[in-house]
């Protein structure tokens, strides 16, 4: 099983609709989450942390984290063909703060 | 402010050369990282430095070596690069926000050895 897991997609949403995203982890020791965007051919760049069960609006992105069901989630609403990326999702397992573990990633498409 | 600088940007290295990825960061930040991307493989942490004058072992650092130079710069050597060293490697640094340790990533330097 790996530690934190997220479907490779491509996830196609059409614009203007709701894209979720979704993200399992092993670890219930883990206390801090993340989502990065990933252009092709650039580096990671952070849109949402979250520690806190529950959700956490920013903009059109809303981080959602349930401790119990270990599991965190993505929203972005109203997607654009600009929010066609590769989502991150990462995780502090094992308690170490500092460390982070990435997900392999899940590739959203927004179609016109 | 630049954030997370890397050099070089690409570089091509045959088998059994070494070479040394520069990374720098000007956020004050503590910790620092070095990562490597791979198709299907996601991001690797190769070492880690959680502050200046210490350095751990990721998840792959074999055939790697760090040096923190400071608390700007962390550096990663690779001694006999091989290819399966062919990669895109990112340096990321991280403060403390709360419980929160948000990570910041340079631009990358995409390694080919041959």
């Amino acid at each position: 099983q790996k530690e934190v897991e997220q479907n490779s997609g491509p996830l196609s949403v059409p614009e203007g609709a709701i894209a979720s995203l979704n993200c399992t982890y092993s670890d219930r020791g883990s206390q801090s989450f993340f989502w990065y965007r990933q252009y092709s051919g650039k580096s990671p760049e952070l849109i949402m942390s979250i520690y806190s069960n529950g959700d956490k609006e920013d903009g059109r992105f809303t981080a959602q984290l349930n401790k119990a069901s270990q599991y965190v989630s993505l929203l972005i609403r109203d997607s654009q063909p600009s929010d066609s990326a590769t989502y991150l999702c990462a995780v502090n397992l094992g308690g170490t703060a500092s460390k982070l573990t990435f997900g392999t990633g899940t590739r959203l498409q927004v179609t016109l | 402010n630049a954030g997370v600088t890397q050099t070089p940007k690409f570089q091509v290295l045959k088998t059994g050369q070494s070479m040394t990825l520069q990374c720098a960061q000007d956020m004050n930040h503590n910790s620092m990282y070095w990562y490597r991307q791979d198709p299907g493989m996601g991001l690797r942490l190769i070492y880690y430095s959680a502050s200046e004058g210490t350095t751990d072992k990721g998840e792959v650092p074999n055939g790697y070596n760090v040096s923190r130079l400071n608390k700007r710069e962390f550096s990663l050597r690779l001694e006999s690069a091989a290819p399966s060293q062919t990669s895109v490697y990112f340096c990321a640094s991280s403060g403390t926000s709360g419980v929160l340790y948000e990570q910041y990533f340079g631009p990358g330097t995409r390694l080919t050895v041959t």
